[in-house]
């Protein structure tokens, strides 16, 4: 079946320091890959996505590429803000038959100190 | 546009008893997802309404849970009766489409079972 395992947290940086949170997948066929993020006290939002091999999902300074070869889609930042302190999930949909359901990896909690 | 509704947002309750959740998808959603999110791992898909009907309930323990979707709009989860392992974020969250659509979170309900 689908799964996804990302890189385990926590993970504390300082204000304008570049993020990477690693995000690999298992999946027959070709899912769609997702970045969601959960602020504090609020519900999950969408933060980006990527649909097929090679794109580039984009959104707020943050950037993930679908690198199938490596079965990858890792989350990049070039300069932190306070304000990106969440809780990340990468997660996929897809992949092989008709079910669409997302397949969420467990989770990253990112901490930007001043 | 208003977003995906949950009530309540926390519920203490004690092993045994019973507990309803509700969910009020985005207008014109029509799928609806409860996915149960327990402490420190990414949320998993309970189940999956496409209007009123049922597309995928494979993680559901229907023992103890139920879910409802009466006229294709809001919806109910109940769990009857609760144990500890229960204790978890519920989350709602709809789609346009099941075929991989982008979906919509809402803040979740916290329940605690002691």
């Amino acid at each position: 079946g689908n799964s996804v395992t990302q890189m385990e947290g926590p993970v504390t940086l300082s204000e304008e320091a570049f993020l990477t949170i690693n995000c690999t997948y298992t999946a027959t066929g070709y899912p769609s890959l997702f970045w969601y993020v959960q602020y504090p006290g609020e519900g999950l939002q969408l933060l980006l996505k990527a649909t097929k091999a090679d794109d580039k999902g984009s959104n707020k300074g943050f950037e993930a590429t679908y690198r199938k070869e490596t079965t990858s889609f890792h989350l990049e930042k070039g300069s932190v803000q306070v304000s990106d302190s969440a809780v990340y999930f990468c997660a996929l949909s897809g992949g092989g038959g008709s079910n669409y359901k997302l397949t969420f990896g467990k989770g990253t909690l990112l901490t930007v100190n001043p | 546009e208003a977003g995906v509704a949950q009530s309540p947002r926390y519920k203490i309750i004690e092993k045994r008893q019973s507990v309803a959740f509700w969910c009020n998808p985005i207008s014109g959603h029509a799928t609806l997802y409860w996915y149960q999110q327990i402490l420190g791992q990414g949320p998993k898909l309970l189940i999956q309404f496409q209007n009123n009907g049922v597309v995928d309930d494979s993680q559901l323990p229907k023992d103890r849970f139920s879910a409802e979707r009466l006229k294709g709009v809001d919806s109910t989860l109940k769990i009857q009766p609760a144990k500890l392992e229960d204790s978890a974020v519920y989350l709602c969250a709809s789609s346009l489409t099941p075929r991989g659509d982008t979906q919509y979170f809402g803040p979740g309900t916290r329940l605690t079972v002691l």
